[in-house]
């Protein structure tokens, strides 16, 4: 079974940092591009990251640009999103989501993980 | 950056009923590179439509996606009790890929 499991999440103050990881089983990891989509509470989804299969590319929404870092490990079937910087408007649960085609650039997710919660708070 | 805007914002609905949902996008989405999910509470987003029209695998057939350039349709021609839900559109066709703020399908 295709998977992919987030975690990493938590209460952080502003400013500060985490690192979420996904940890993908049942599929080719290093044959797929990857992203990270957000939704804050009671809110839509918001893009925020994608990475090529080899990481060679990435892309960012113009909102985390220069704070988040997305990368993976292809060794571990392992993607992760560094998040420094973190301000409130950054809380939302995040998802980690395989791309249907391997290509970094047409993000459409066909598989997604179940989400991990960062709450970021003073 | 393409602004998705969809209509209408709430559809109340009976089950059996036809559900059409619409997305417009600020400007011309290329090579119909739109895609269309479902969310239900508490669930992670599922693919239902790619490339405007394509239903993903497992998607049953009364999902059906159209259009091109700016306007864009989803239609569930008979809904079922499952089906009510939050539906989103992206656009994966330009960075940032964006996505429509939704459309809530609830039970009239």
């Amino acid at each position: 079974e295709v998977q992919l499991l987030e975690s990493g999440g938590g209460l952080v103050q502003p400013g500060g940092s985490l690192r979420l990881s996904c940890a993908a089983s049942g599929f080719t990891f290093s044959s797929y591009a990857l992203s990270w989509v957000r939704q804050a509470p009671g809110k839509g989804l918001e893009w925020v990251s994608s990475i090529s299969d080899r990481g060679g590319a990435t892309y960012y929404a113009d909102s985390v640009k220069g704070r988040f870092t997305i990368s993976r490990d292809n060794s571990k079937n392992t993607l992760y999103l560094q998040m420094n910087s973190l301000r409130a408007e950054d809380t939302a649960v995040y998802y980690c989501a395989k791309h249907l085609l391997n290509i970094v650039a047409r993000p459409v997710m066909d598989v997604w993980g179940k989400g991990t919660t960062v709450t970021v708070s003073s | 950056e393409i602004v998705l805007t969809q209509s209408p914002g709430t559809l109340s609905l009976s089950p059996g009923e036809r559900a059409t949902l619409s997305c417009r996008a600020s400007q011309s989405v290329s090579s119909s590179y739109l895609a269309w999910y479902q969310q239900k509470p508490g669930q992670a987003p599922r693919l239902l439509i790619y490339g405007a029209s394509n239903r993903a695998t497992g998607i049953p057939d009364r999902f059906s996606g159209s259009g091109s350039g700016t306007d864009f349709t989803l239609t569930i021609s008979r809904l079922e009790p499952e089906d009510f839900a939050v539906y989103y559109c992206q656009q994966y066709g330009s960075s940032p890929f964006t996505f429509g703020p939704g459309t809530k399908v609830d039970i009239k």
